[in-house]
């Protein structure tokens, strides 16, 4: 069975570009979740879905990030424009359920970095 | 809030010594806890949770934690530490009232000396 898959692995922008980013779930995996890791820190929560709703985005900068999950699947990371700070690593991860503590897979990241 | 601390930024052992990761966490309720690894460029494993129940709980790759309630620990250990084990170990506590949202710690890096 194939993993969390993120794509792309690596991306480089200039600041002020538009990045995307693209997670792909375990399949049948209801829950996704978007995590912001800085460079020596562990994983923040960015948003989280429950199929095709987002029902936790509360630490989402929504003035330049946003994200969707269409159909309940796959799901996209934007952010417009990018600041330097955005240099991290964006982690997607999936799980069957949110509500009994199903472990949660992650994805192999994808490594921003602004210039 | 709950929160994860992980003392140690770095930690080097050498192969074949025994390992042990500090985890203190704060969390208001019955804590669920993990351990994960994070080797360079890949995505987060998990190694072992503890929900309830005994409190030395076994994962996978030889290590195992033990919950402290009167501590609030979780420490990770091993007896033996293989060369293949260096990478970046990270606790977290997860939130059901939350979404299972994880809170993580700032992570361990180890290396391990031949």
């Amino acid at each position: 069975e194939a993993g969390v898959v993120q794509s792309p692995r690596y991306k480089i922008i200039e600041k002020k570009q538009p990045v995307a980013f693209w997670c792909n779930p375990i399949s049948g995996h209801n829950t996704l979740y978007w995590y912001l890791q800085n460079l020596g820190q562990g994983p923040e929560l960015l948003i989280r879905y429950e199929n095709e709703e987002a029902v936790d985005d509360s630490q989402l900068p929504k003035d330049r990030f946003s994200a969707e999950r269409l159909k309940g699947v796959d799901s996209t990371l934007k952010i417009q424009p990018a600041e330097l700070g955005d240099s991290a690593v964006y982690l997607c991860a999936s799980s069957l359920r949110w509500d009994s503590y199903n472990e949660q897979f992650f994805g192999p990241g994808t490594r921003l970095t602004v210039l | 809030a709950q929160s994860v601390t992980q003392p140690d930024i770095h930690i080097t052992v050498s192969e074949g010594a025994s390992l042990e990761l500090r985890c203190n966490y704060s969390y208001g309720a019955t804590p669920y806890l993990f351990w994960y690894v994070q080797s360079p460029g890949q995505g987060l494993q998990l190694l072992l949770k503890y929900f309830s129940g005994d409190t030395l709980v076994q994962g996978i790759k030889g290590f195992e934690a033990e919950f402290k309630r009167s501590q609030s620990s979780f420490n990770l250990r091993k007896p033996s530490v293989h060369w293949s084990d260096a990478a970046e170990y990270f606790c977290a506590v997860g939130d059901l009232n939350a979404g299972n949202m994880l809170t993580f710690g700032g992570g361990t890096r180890l290396m391990v000396k031949p």
